[in-house]
């Protein structure tokens, strides 16, 4: 069992560049969900997945796209890329919601110039 | 959204105990979660309590809830240097489906 895995682990990004950050997990999880860490705050929820082919925004989503085509996958796009969207991207996944354990992946650390 | 914060850095000594705190604004929380998270790693979920509960025991770990002050502490007895970490505090409404995340504790175990 592998978890939850994420790649890229890094990216530099210029300006209105686009990218995706792609999040896997084997536990046949229900429930996926991306969020962002800044230097300061906790963890901010930027969309979530509750099941393949769904998806739900959640604090801070502006700027970001997602798609879960596959239950095992959930994917994070960046369509232009700014300065702001400098962070640490975290990955998340949990069997459901509710009082069940999110288990995460490592992280991507995303740094646009 | 919720506010959650907690005190950004807390140093002790190895063998001394840590107490890591919390404040949170929604009455409505049903679970309340403490992370861990190591350097360039993901966060681990440590524990969890229920908001009517009042105490959790888990091995070196211990939860303590005052709901009326929505004041949230992790003791971490006997401290090791394997501790040092950042801590989150997390806390779930009732039917949310994500978690509000406190700043982080950055805690340092001094040998």
């Amino acid at each position: 069992n592998a978890g939850v895995t994420q790649t890229p682990k890094f990216r530099v990004l210029k300006t209105g560049q686009s990218m995706t950050l792609l999040c896997a997990q084997d536990m046949n999880h229900e429930y996926m969900y991306w969020y962002r860490q800044d230097p300061g705050m906790g963890l901010r929820l930027i969309h979530y997945s509750v099941g393949e082919g769904t998806t739900a925004k959640g604090e801070v989503p502006d700027g970001y796209n997602v798609s879960r085509l596959k239950k095992q996958n959930f994917l994070l796009g960046l369509e232009s890329a700014a300065p702001s969207q400098t962070s640490v991207y975290f990955c998340a996944s949990s069997a459901r919601g509710g009082r069940d354990t999110q288990y995460f992946g490592p992280g991507t650390r995303l740094t646009v110039l | 959204g919720e506010d959650v914060e907690q005190s950004l850095f807390l140093s002790v000594r190895e063998g001394d105990s840590s107490v890591i705190n919390c404040t949170y604004t929604d009455s409505s929380s049903t679970y309340l979660y403490w992370y861990k998270q190591e350097p360039g790693a993901g966060l681990q979920l440590l524990t969890y309590i229920f908001s009517n509960m009042d105490m959790k025991q888990d091995q070196r770990l211990t939860v303590l809830l005052n709901k009326k002050d929505k004041h949230l502490s992790l003791r971490i007895a006997d401290t090791q240097t394997g501790d040092s970490a950042i801590y989150f505090c997390a806390e779930r409404g009732i039917g949310a489906n994500n978690l509000f995340f406190g700043t982080g504790t950055r805690l340092t175990v001094i040998p």
